[in-house]
This record gives C-alpha cells, sequence and structure tokens, in this order.
C-alpha cells in the first residue's frame, strides 16, 4: 500500500536556524506532492505543491521544497525560520489519476524558540 | 465564498450516542473527504465522495457512515459512539480534475466519555 513517511516527529529550533524536515513515499508511478501547514488550534493551510516541471518548488512564507524522484523524497526547507512558524506540518501525496485522495504522512511538529 | 464549512466546533458525546458532523462547501467541488486526526498518527482517511450519490470508503471506516446528496453537502454520521472515536475530524473538498490541493475545513473537535 502507499505510505508516506515524515521522519522527524518532533523538532526543536532557535529563531534564524535553518530548517529540512524529510518526506518520502512509497510509490513508484506519478504523483503529486504537497506540504500543508497547521498553526495551533486551525485548520491545514498548503503551504506549497508540484505536479510537474522544476523539482524545486517555493511557496509561500518562505518556505521551498525539492523533489528527488530517484529517493522517492520531498523535503522541505527554509533557510531561517520564525517565531511564527512554529506549527505542525504535513507531507501529502496524491496518486495520479486516483482522484482527489491524499495519502498524509504522521506530521512533523516545529518549535521554534525566540 | 465561504470555503469549506463544518459544524459543529466542538462536541462531547457519551459512549452509545449518536451524532452527525456537518460538512458543506460553496466551491462546486466535486471530491470531498473526512480525515480524523490523532496525536502520531497524522490525518487518516475515513470516507470520502467524488461525487453526488457516490461514496467510498477510506482508511479507518469503521463507525462512521457517510451520504452525499448533493454536490455542496457530505454529512458524517456516528452510528454509536466509542472513546476510540475521541479526536478532531476535518472536512476537505477539491476539484478531481488537475492538481488542486485540497480545500479543509475549520475542524470538529469530538470528545467521546
Amino acid at each position: 500500500a502507499q505510505s508516506v513517511s515524515q521522519h522527524n516527529h518532533h523538532v526543536i529550533l532557535s529563531e534564524a536556524a535553518s530548517l529540512e524536515l524529510g518526506c518520502n513515499y512509497s510509490y513508484g508511478g506519478t504523483v503529486n506532492l504537497f506540504w500543508y501547514v497547521q498553526y495551533p488550534g486551525q485548520h491545514l493551510q498548503l503551504l506549497l505543491k508540484y505536479f510537474s516541471g522544476d523539482p524545486l518548488v517555493k511557496g509561500i512564507k518562505g518556505f521551498e521544497a525539492e523533489f528527488i524522484k530517484s529517493k522517492f523524497s520531498f523535503n522541505l526547507r527554509k533557510p531561517s525560520v520564525q517565531w511564527s512558524d512554529t506549527a505542525e506540518y504535513f507531507c501529502a501525496v496524491k496518486i495520479y489519476n486516483q482522484g482527489g485522495k491524499l495519502i498524509f504522512g504522521q506530521g512533523t511538529e516545529l518549535s521554534v524558540k525566540p | 465564498n465561504a470555503g469549506v464549512t463544518q459544524t459543529p466546533k466542538f462536541q462531547v458525546l457519551k459512549t452509545g450516542q449518536s451524532m452527525t458532523l456537518q460538512c458543506a462547501q460553496d466551491m462546486n467541488h466535486e471530491y470531498m473527504s473526512w480525515y480524523r486526526q490523532d496525536p502520531g498518527m497524522g490525518l487518516r482517511l475515513i470516507h470520502y465522495s467524488v461525487g453526488a450519490g457516490i461514496t467510498d470508503q477510506g482508511e479507518v471506516p469503521n463507525g462512521y457512515n457517510v451520504s452525499r446528496s448533493t454536490t455542496e453537502d457530505f454529512p458524517l454520521r456516528l452510528l454509536s459512539a466509542a472513546p476510540s472515536q475521541t479526536s478532531v475530524y476535518f472536512c476537505a473538498s477539491t476539484t478531481t480534475g488537475g492538481v488542486n490541493e485540497q480545500f479543509f475545513g475549520p475542524g470538529t473537535r469530538l470528545t467521546v466519555l
């Protein structure tokens, strides 16, 4: 069965530190990839998405992600985090031609210390 | 557009009670889905629908029923609530074509005592 794995469950960083959150998926065919963010007490919001073309995708709030097909990975990065980035981050995969169904990773909780 | 709306925001039930979580979207999306979110487990798909009159099971369907009589509404029914159903429930919608992301509702926090 297809699955999505996020390696870090809880990451603690100081402000201005660089961030990289890992995401790997298990499916050999065409996929669309997403990162969502959930701020405390709020619903999920889209950070960025990849569907084709340039494997380096830029999203909102200075986030970016790189799709490496050979590694089945879609890692999220930010050069310098802020306290306001404290949230839970979810990687999700949509299998091509399977409608709108998303498969989510377990989530990574990011805590940024001021 | 209101996007995806969910009611209620909070609910406390006793074991064995039934209830319906409401979800509506005004974006004319074909695809709608229900997820539950539990700590350390991400979002797990309960049921989904690709259009009015069509529903299917997701990863964790037991104890839940759905129906889709209109494009806009996709209610989730708990027939006999159990403590294991204590969770946060999110409804989402999207178009089935293209690479549009899912839009999420604000969630319903359910506690079953």
